[in-house]
């Protein structure tokens, strides 16, 4: 595809329930970038992939939240025992090294 | 010290009017600088990247970078209402632990009031 697609577009779940967030991004970008956006808040950073190297996971808030990138490409971001202020818009974005990033249409979830 | 910092705002300006917004960063060795306009409900979307010291034009946008003072910004020539929007200064850095890494801004409100 031409831009960055992320699956599902909505996801409601249950407390405590598991969740698996999709991000596709662009063919050969390099980065990959997970944020997380409240309603009426900023972006929050949550972990970034670049190449083969360790990701950055600096801002991933808790252990119930991990994410991984195969093959240098599709990433999902897991959610273990999910809580109602996980609720958020997650959002990917994926760029060539240091260069202009964009974003996928991002995954509203619903913890209820 | 955040690394990204921007005013809020709201920031309204009339129709018509040049809409200026601001940004400082912290991290004198990053390298790479990009504004992004976000509509309500909508994912954030590129409008201007900026590498070098200077100006850089595209259309009714303009974004100024000076390293010397951590500065980026950005000119909004004939504001329309339809740039209404959030909009996100964001930083990559080419240093440190926050190597490679795309730090953004908190977002200034724009409304353009007819």
């Amino acid at each position: 595809g031409a831009g960055v697609s992320q699956s599902p577009s909505n996801k409601v779940t249950e407390k405590g329930k598991d969740v698996e967030l999709r991000c596709d991004p662009i063919s050969g970008h390099t980065a990959l970038y997970w944020y997380r956006q409240s309603l009426g808040q900023g972006l929050e950073f949550l972990i970034y992939f670049q190449g083969n190297s360790a990701p950055d996971k600096s801002g991933l808030p808790s252990d119930r939240f991990s994410a991984e990138r195969t093959g240098g490409s599709v990433s999902t971001l897991t959610i273990q025992r999910t809580q109602q202020e996980d609720s958020a818009v997650y959002l990917c974005a994926s760029s060539l090294s240091f260069t202009e990033a964009f974003f996928g249409q991002g995954t509203r979830l619903t913890v209820v | 010290q955040k690394e990204v910092e921007q005013n809020s705002g709201p920031l309204s300006v009339p129709e018509g009017a040049i809409a200026s917004l601001n940004c400082t960063y912290s991290d004198r060795v990053s390298q790479s600088f990009f504004w992004y306009r976000q509509y309500s409900g909508k994912s954030p979307e590129l409008i201007m990247s900026i590498y070098s010291n200077g100006d850089k034009e595209d259309g009714r946008f303009t974004a100024q970078l000076n390293k010397a003072s951590q500065y980026v910004s950005l000119l909004i020539r004939d504001s329309q209402p339809s740039d209404s929007a959030t909009y996100l200064c964001a930083v990559i850095n080419a240093g440190g632990t926050s190597y490679g890494k795309l730090t953004f801004g908190q977002g200034t409100i724009l409304t353009v009031h007819p």
